[in-house]
């Protein structure tokens, strides 16, 4: 099992949807979860991160921990064209962070 | 916020040489930098872990003969590929750890990547 699962996609979706990602993750120890939006031949650049439960919001961009079920979700608002790109959750709960496999997300016009 | 570049962005090369790939923290200090590889439509695999001043952690499966990595200062790490050949042809990413940050989990910056081509 990997410690954390991420669905690959690809997610395809029209402009001005609410988009949905999630991943699961298997350590109960993991504290900190992190979002990071990577678009094509580019580093990843952190959108957002969360600290144990709970939800944090910034804008389009809203990310919920549920530890108990250990289940990471980011929520996209009004997505537009310009949010097509690959989104990997993250976990961190020392030194090394572990990311998902990433999702492929694509906003039509 | 923090930028780390590397260098080059794109590098094509013939089966058999070496190349460096250098990765540099702008405007921070970085004592811990992360080399990580991504093959297409897959996720970041870390190599290993750079230290200033020590020897890197390599992950389980990375030839640390190949794949040699130097962390001379607090705002540059290299990773070199010796003898490259074309499997190894890949996306490298590094990022580092922004020892003062205030955010509390060290985040991690990572630089825009070296797409290496091997022939």
């Amino acid at each position: 099992q990997k410690e954390v699962e991420q669905d690959p996609g690809p997610l395809s979706v029209p402009e001005g949807a609410i988009v949905s990602l999630n991943c699961t993750y298997s350590n109960s120890a993991f504290q900190y979860f992190m979002w990071y939006r990577q678009y094509s031949r580019k580093g990843p650049e952190l959108l957002m991160y969360t600290y144990s439960s709970g939800n944090k919001e910034d804008g389009r961009f809203t990310a919920q921990v549920d530890k108990s079920s250990k289940y990471i979700s980011l929520f996209i608002r009004d997505s537009q064209p310009s949010d097509s790109a690959t989104y990997l959750c993250a976990t961190t709960g020392g030194f090394k962070t572990i990311f998902g496999a990433g999702t492929r997300l694509f906003v039509k016009a | 916020g923090a930028v780390v570049s590397q260098h080059p962005s794109r590098v094509i090369c013939k089966s058999g040489t070496s190349v460096k790939i250098e990765c540099r923290s702008l405007d921070f200090q970085a004592t811990t930098m992360f080399w990580y590889r991504q093959f297409p439509k897959q996720s970041l695999m870390l190599m290993a872990t750079s230290n200033e001043g020590s020897k890197a952690t390599y992950e389980q499966g990375v030839e640390k003969d190949k794949f040699l990595i130097n962390h001379a200062s607090l705002t540059l790490s290299t990773l070199t590929v010796t003898s490259a050949h074309p499997e190894d042809s890949s996306f490298y990413i590094c990022s580092a750890r922004d020892t003062l940050g205030a955010i509390g989990y060290n985040e991690q910056f990572f630089g825009p990547g070296t797409r290496l081509t091997v022939l």
